[in-house]
């Protein structure tokens, strides 16, 4: 992977709404594009992730979506519950090695 | 998911002092890992790949002689931070991928260099 672009960098929404983060990438190789989500103090956890063969992947509450022609991918959560206020990095990999790159992060706030 | 521990959670040490810690994968082999440091409000910054059997492969800037990495079984990996300095306090995390490149991290540690 090369570089990884992520945006929001902060996003607040009462506690119900729904949070969108976008992600976009620019190495064509990359085939697997996970999401983790980071409290503070504490190592990044698996989420979520997708791989280039699927368009979209849903566990309850949490979707990503990925369209690999415009190199971006999305991870959407509704009905957001304060808990899931923290960082959310997107990242992309899928060479042999192993390596991912992630992107810079989103501060979500889910306001009660 | 698969899991990955580290040790210590946090250390306090004085200037000039190694520090070592490590990372395990708990319930399932790991060929690779990889170390990961992290400064506040900011993202994962990748050091270095751990080879178990050879020898690590440092990201650009990394000096390897400062940040000395051991890869002794397929389930351990150790990041010892040697002469550590002020500087080097940062958060450091470690990774292992499980099966079909999903990759785990571990709790973090917090190293303090006084």
């Amino acid at each position: 992977g090369e570089n990884v672009e992520q945006h929001p960098s902060t996003l607040s929404v009462q506690e119900g709404d729904s949070a969108v983060i976008k992600c976009t990438y620019s190495d064509s190789a990359s085939n697997y594009f996970p999401w983790y989500k980071q409290e503070l103090g504490k190592g990044p956890q698996l989420i979520i992730d997708i791989r280039s063969n699927v368009g979209e992947k849903k566990d309850q509450r949490i979707a990503v979506t990925l369209n690999k022609t415009a190199k971006h991918f999305s991870l959407h959560i509704t009905e957001t519950q304060p808990e899931d206020s923290a960082v959310y990095f997107c990242a992309e990999g899928g060479g042999s090695n192993y390596k991912l790159t992630f992107g810079k992060g989103t501060l979500l706030t889910v306001n009660p | 998911g698969a899991v990955v521990s580290q040790h210590p959670s946090r250390v306090i040490c004085k200037s000039g002092t190694s520090v070592k810690i490590e990372c395990r994968s708990l319930d399932f082999q790991a060929t690779t890992m990889f170390w990961y440091r992290q400064f506040p409000k900011q993202s994962l910054m990748l050091m270095a790949t751990s080879n178990e059997g050879s020898k690590a492969t440092y990201e650009q800037g990394v000096e390897k002689d400062k940040f000395l990495i051991n890869h002794a079984s397929l389930t351990l990996s150790t990041l010892t931070v040697t002469s550590a300095h002020p500087e080097d306090s940062s958060f450091y995390i470690c990774s292992a991928p499980a099966a079909y490149n999903e990759q785990f991290f571990g709790p973090g540690t917090r190293l303090t260099v006084l």
